[in-house]
């Protein structure tokens, strides 16, 4: 596609369920990033791909929290025994390689927005 | 710990009225400073890139600035469609993130 597709656009589920989130990045983009967005506060960084390995997890709040990136391309995020404080817009973003190297801008995905009941 | 303050945290101004937003950061050892505009449910989208102080770019209505503390976007002649948030983000050696900051939401009055 022609940009980052994120699903579903909006997840409303029970505290205690677990939940997926997908991204499916830009073609041809190697990096691939998590972030979350709550109500009032700045994008919060969650973890980093690099192909299918995940240098940077450092970002991940809890243990509930993974995610795995399969092919190279689609993402997955899943929250197990979700609570409250978990309700966020989930944004997926990918960029054409590490950007250290060939300073490749983040884009982003319209993202998912989880309501923890 | 990198840290970016955007103000003011929002702002209204008049059709055609000019300004400029604030993004200051302390970081150690900034490897690249990044605008994004945001609309209501949408996600980021990419403005600009500045890599070291003195550096500016353009694109139609807006420029961007930097020095070594801080960063400016400023907007000429603004027209309501420029009414989004603005964000700022710093990215530094050695690390793959972002850290942004929790962004400018502009209203352009017609």
């Amino acid at each position: 596609g022609a940009g980052v597709s994120q699903s579903p656009s909006n997840k409303v589920t029970e505290k205690g369920k677990d939940v997926e989130l997908r991204c499916d990045p830009i073609s041809g983009h190697t990096a691939l990033y998590w972030y979350r967005q709550s109500l009032g506060q700045g994008l919060e960084f969650l973890i980093y791909f690099q192909g299918n390995s995940a240098p940077d997890k450092s970002g991940l709040p809890s243990d509930r929290f993974s995610a795995e990136r399969t092919g190279g391309s689609v993402s997955t995020l899943t929250i197990q025994r979700t609570q409250q404080e978990d309700s966020a817009v989930y944004l997926c973003a990918s960029s054409l390689d590490r950007w250290m190297g060939a300073n490749q801008p983040q884009h982003f995905g319209d993202g998912t927005r989880l309501s923890i009941l | 710990e990198d840290q970016v303050t955007q103000s003011p945290e929002a702002l209204r101004l008049q059709e055609g009225e000019s300004s400029s937003l604030n993004c200051s950061y302390t970081v150690s050892g900034l490897r690249g400073l990044f605008w994004y505009r945001q609309d209501p449910g949408k996600g980021p989208e990419f403005l600009f890139t500045l890599y070291s102080a003195g550096e500016e770019k353009e694109k139609e209505r807006l420029k961007a600035t930097l020095t070594k503390k801080e960063s400016f976007l400023h907007i000429t002649a603004p027209k309501p469609e420029d009414s989004a948030t603005y964000l700022c983000a710093v990215g530094v050696f050695g690390n793959e993130k972002l850290t942004f900051g929790t962004g400018t939401r502009l209203t352009i009055i017609p």
